[in-house]
């Protein structure tokens, strides 16, 4: 049973340029979530995908956006990049209902640096 | 961004000994759960509690939801070389959003 994948593993581009970063999600899980992770830094919540639409949404600006397909799988958007916007972007899948027993599964990460 | 306190945020500890973590909140949450992330890899859960007062087990791990359900507590018992990672807490304040709000981490280091 494959975990969360996601894909590039790292990544660089620059400043000004927009990235795409994939994300499929455990077996059996519906809802995903994306997280940026500064270096020496926990997780910070970016926005949360359920039924191909964004659900809830962390303190992030309009150039983070998400899309989600009818298989689960998800895509992060980030466009006009910034070197602050360099972190591990990671992908969480779990299942909807959210009782006990269904917390979130985390992917590797992606490591994008922005130079 | 909002983020938890963890202390302490680094400790080096001799193989065998027990290692305490902490970690704290202004405000109330739900659901307390407790990640190891180890370089260049995602958060695995190791523990997760609904309850507060909870006292919860996984192996040489225990954790606790504190009763005010401000603050988490994390031990671990023997420590081995393995135990090598940085440890985050997260809080969930309502279920089925995934909305976890992440400490700040302890960076354990073994010495064998």
């Amino acid at each position: 049973d494959a975990g969360v994948t996601q894909s590039p593993t790292h990544l660089i581009k620059t400043r000004g340029q927009q990235v795409t970063l994939r994300c499929s999600p455990k077996s059996g899980h519906d809802t995903v979530s994306w997280y940026q992770q500064a270096l020496g830094q926990g997780p910070q919540f970016i926005f949360q995908y359920y039924e191909e639409e964004e659900r809830q949404r962390g303190n992030f600006p309009d150039r983070f956006s998400g899309h989600q397909f009818p298989n689960y799988s998800s895509e992060l958007n980030v466009n006009a990049l910034l070197l602050g916007d360099s972190a591990l972007y990671l992908c969480a899948s779990s299942p909807l209902w959210g009782g006990e027993g269904t917390e979130a599964f985390f992917g590797q990460g992606t490591r994008l640096t922005v130079v | 961004g909002q983020q938890l306190n963890q202390s302490p945020q680094s400790m080096f500890i001799q193989e065998g000994e027990d290692v305490s973590m902490n970690c704290t909140s202004s405000s109330i949450f739900n659901t307390w759960l407790w990640y190891k992330q180890d370089p260049g890899e995602g958060p695995v859960l190791l523990i997760a509690l609904y309850k507060a007062g909870e006292l919860t087990s996984n192996g040489r791990l225990t954790a606790q939801f504190g009763i005010t359900r401000k603050d988490s507590f994390l031990n671990i018992s023997a420590s081995i070389p393995s135990d090598v990672g940085i440890y985050f807490c997260a809080g969930q304040r309502t279920s089925g959003t995934y909305k976890y709000i992440f400490g700040t981490g302890t960076r354990l280091k073994v010495l064998a």
